[in-house]
């Protein structure tokens, strides 16, 4: 149990353009979803919290504009890079966490992204 | 601040050795405390957490974890490692409640020789 899926696993898009990347929880309704981003051989940082229903909140530093997510439902969180440019290339990976206020997630596979 | 600190960033050990990956925490109460296995290109795999009660926590693949309040430590071993275990590591904190975040470590690159 406790699958969260992430997609695609991997993208590469030219400068400019907007890439989704799907997160979803597979068996079990998570009412908050976590991004997060990886540069190499680094540690995980938190991007932003994403609540089902409502609006993400960002951490600092964060561009909101730049990185749209969407929780429309229970099971499906959505981050999209817009005008992606080379810098924005890195591993994202989400996780999600079942019920209310639980303190553990579960964390999807991630998603490399390219940008050229 | 709260904060997550794994003091090595690499560490090798010959295969069939014993692991030892020290983690440090600075957080005003004991917090939730997990450690977590990531291989390359992969996302993070739950090796075990500990909550409250026994401060041994056994997790999966072999690996333990002890809780020690007076160090501010959760340090992960395993007692002979394998070749499929050269892995990066993380160890998180949780400070418990819905409005915390997880924090992670900086992250140990474990490298297995044979």
């Amino acid at each position: 149990g406790a699958v969260v899926s992430q997609h695609p696993s991997r993208v590469i898009c030219k400068s400019g353009t907007s890439v989704k990347i799907e997160c979803r929880s597979l068996d079990f309704q998570a009412t908050t979803m976590f991004w997060y981003r990886q540069f190499p051989k680094q540690s995980l940082m938190l991007m932003a919290t994403s609540n089902e229903g409502s609006k993400a909140t960002y951490e600092q530093g964060v561009e909101k504009d730049k990185f749209l997510i969407n929780h429309a439902s229970l099971t499906l969180s959505t981050l999209t890079v817009t005008s992606a440019h080379p810098e924005d290339s890195s591993f994202y990976i989400c996780s999600a966490r079942p019920g209310l206020a639980g303190t553990e997630q579960f964390f999807g596979p991630g998603t490399r992204l390219t940008v050229l | 601040a709260q904060s997550v600190t794994q003091p090595d960033i690499h560490i090798t050990v010959s295969e069939g050795a014993s692991l030892e990956l020290r983690c440090n925490y600075s957080y005003g109460a004991t917090p939730y405390l997990f450690w977590y296995v990531q291989s390359p290109g992969q996302g993070l795999q739950l090796l075990l957490k500990y909550f409250s009660g026994d401060t041994l926590v056994q997790g999966i693949k072999g690996f333990e974890a002890e809780f020690k309040r007076s160090q501010s430590s959760f340090n992960l071993r395993k007692p002979s490692v394998h070749w499929s275990d050269a892995a990066e590591y993380f160890c998180a904190a949780h400070g418990g409640g819905g409005g915390n975040k997880l924090t992670f470590g900086t992250g140990t690159q474990l490298k297995v020789e044979l």
